[in-house]
């Protein structure tokens, strides 16, 4: 168990529709970060936040967006959703950002279904 | 961004030394090499990671060139749950971190 959790285990919704993912870091953890893994594409980095403010922009879609919240939680807002979607999505945490070695932490992910 | 290279796939036989090649050839000097493996139906964990010198941990070996252009991570007796996908990545400087696809390692009992 790394001490990251992520809400809900599995989401499976329709094309069109909006959801949001939940993220808790390790507590202590300053910085969150959220990927995107689907099967022919890797783990591709989304973005990360550090103690409540945006650090690194990776390949996030505009119809994506996060924010993390004074308590140190995150939240990932996906909209519009399309098929391509579908996909793993991870939050890790670590203490600072990853401009120093800190190692992040990952959290079990989120299985978003798009039908 | 500094880009890391790694075979898309590896075998290894069960309790046999692995080794598991990186090129990172655009490294800067600030930029720590870092390891992570995921397991299946995982998400990923660390291994290990470092600088300059070479590194061992309870998990793993890190071998890093003089250059440090490329580096290697060794399992030193590879087990049946070492069989994982193992991603090498850099990480340092307000940068995007990219994992990409990894090196899937298959143990053969």
């Amino acid at each position: 168990d790394s001490g990251v959790t992520q809400t809900p285990k599995h989401l499976i919704t329709a094309t069109g529709q909006r959801v949001t993912l939940r993220c808790s870091p390790r507590s202590g953890d300053l910085s969150v970060y959220w990927y995107q893994q689907s099967l022919d594409q890797g783990l591709q980095f989304l973005i990360q936040y550090y103690n409540g403010e945006e650090r690194a922009k990776g390949n996030i879609l505009e119809r994506f967006s996060a924010q993390q919240f004074p308590d140190l939680h995150s939240e990932l807002n996906l909209s519009s959703l399309e098929l391509g979607d579908s996909a793993l999505y991870f939050c890790a945490s670590s203490v600072e950002g990853f401009e120093v070695e800190n190692e992040q932490f990952f959290g079990p992910g989120t299985r978003l279904t798009v039908l | 961004d500094a880009k890391t290279t790694q075979p898309n796939s590896m075998e290894s036989n069960e309790e046999e030394p692995v080794h598991l090649p990186c090129n990172h050839s655009t490294i800067s000097g600030t930029d720590y090499i870092h390891w992570y493996r995921q397991l299946p139906s995982q998400g990923p964990e660390y291994v290990i990671h470092g600088l300059t010198s070479n590194v061992n941990n309870r998990m793993a070996s890190l071998a890093i060139a003089e250059d440090r252009k490329s580096s290697t991570l060794i399992l030193h007796r590879a087990t049946l749950r070492d069989a994982a996908v193992y991603y090498c990545i850099l990480g340092g400087g307000y940068q995007k971190v990219t994992f990409g696809i990894g090196t899937k390692l298959q143990v053969i009992p």
